[in-house]
């Protein structure tokens, strides 16, 4: 079946470190790739997305390459701030005949300590 | 901008109560989902929507019901609440079904069962 697994945290940053999570998926087909982000006490928010092999997703200077060779997705951002302390999810929507269902990985929590 | 919202931020019941949680969305989407979030588990899909009166089982769906009389609303159901339901419940919406379109989420209502 279709699955998205992340790399376990915490993860414990000084700010302005550079930043990655890890995430491999399994899916049938070509399925359109996700990081979602929850801030603390709130709900999820889209950070970026890529739909198809190759695209770069970015947004708020973190980005994600989509790999279907590697069948990867991994975060990244260049400079963490404080404020990007935060839980990530990685997730995906496969084809075919699907209704927008997303699957999850398990979330990875980023603190960044000044 | 789209808003979900959810009818509680915080709830505490009682094992064998009935409880209601309601989601509301305000821009016309037709999918509606509800996931609970776990540590460690990241989300799990219980049950979706992509049509009033329409409802699918997620992968959860044991000892949940849900309700879609109008294209805005979503309520999520447990019939007989259980100890083992205490977890982070969120609703979310998209607009379309089978494409790649941004899941909206609410904030989440923490519900504990004592």
């Amino acid at each position: 079946g279709n699955s998205v697994t992340q790399m376990e945290g915490p993860v414990t940053l000084s700010e302005e470190a550079f930043l990655t999570i890890n995430c491999t998926y399994t899916a049938t087909g070509y399925p359109s790739l996700f990081w979602y982000v929850q801030y603390p006490g709130e709900g999820l928010q889209l950070l970026l997305k890529a739909t198809k092999a190759d695209d770069k997703g970015s947004n708020k200077g973190f980005e994600a390459t989509y790999r279907k060779e590697t069948t990867s997705f991994h975060l990244e951002k260049g400079s963490v701030q404080v404020s990007d302390s935060a839980v990530y999810f990685c997730a995906l929507v496969a084809p075919p005949g699907n209704t927008g269902k997303l699957i999850f990985g398990q979330g990875t929590t980023l603190q960044v300590k000044p | 901008d789209v808003k979900v919202t959810q009818s509680s931020r915080y709830l505490v019941k009682r094992t064998g109560e009935k409880v209601f949680l309601e989601c509301v969305q305000d821009m016309d989407h037709e999918n509606m989902f509800w996931y609970r979030q776990d540590p460690g588990l990241g989300l799990r899909l219980i049950y979706f929507s992509y049509d009033v009166k329409m409802k699918e089982k997620g992968d959860i769906p044991e000892g949940y019901s849900v309700s879609r009389e109008k294209k805005e609303r979503f309520s999520l159901i447990l019939e007989s609440a259980s100890t083992n339901q205490t977890s982070m419940y969120l609703c979310a919406s998209s607009l379309e079904a089978g494409r790649a379109y941004e899941q909206y989420f609410g904030p989440g209502t923490r519900l504990t069962v004592t």
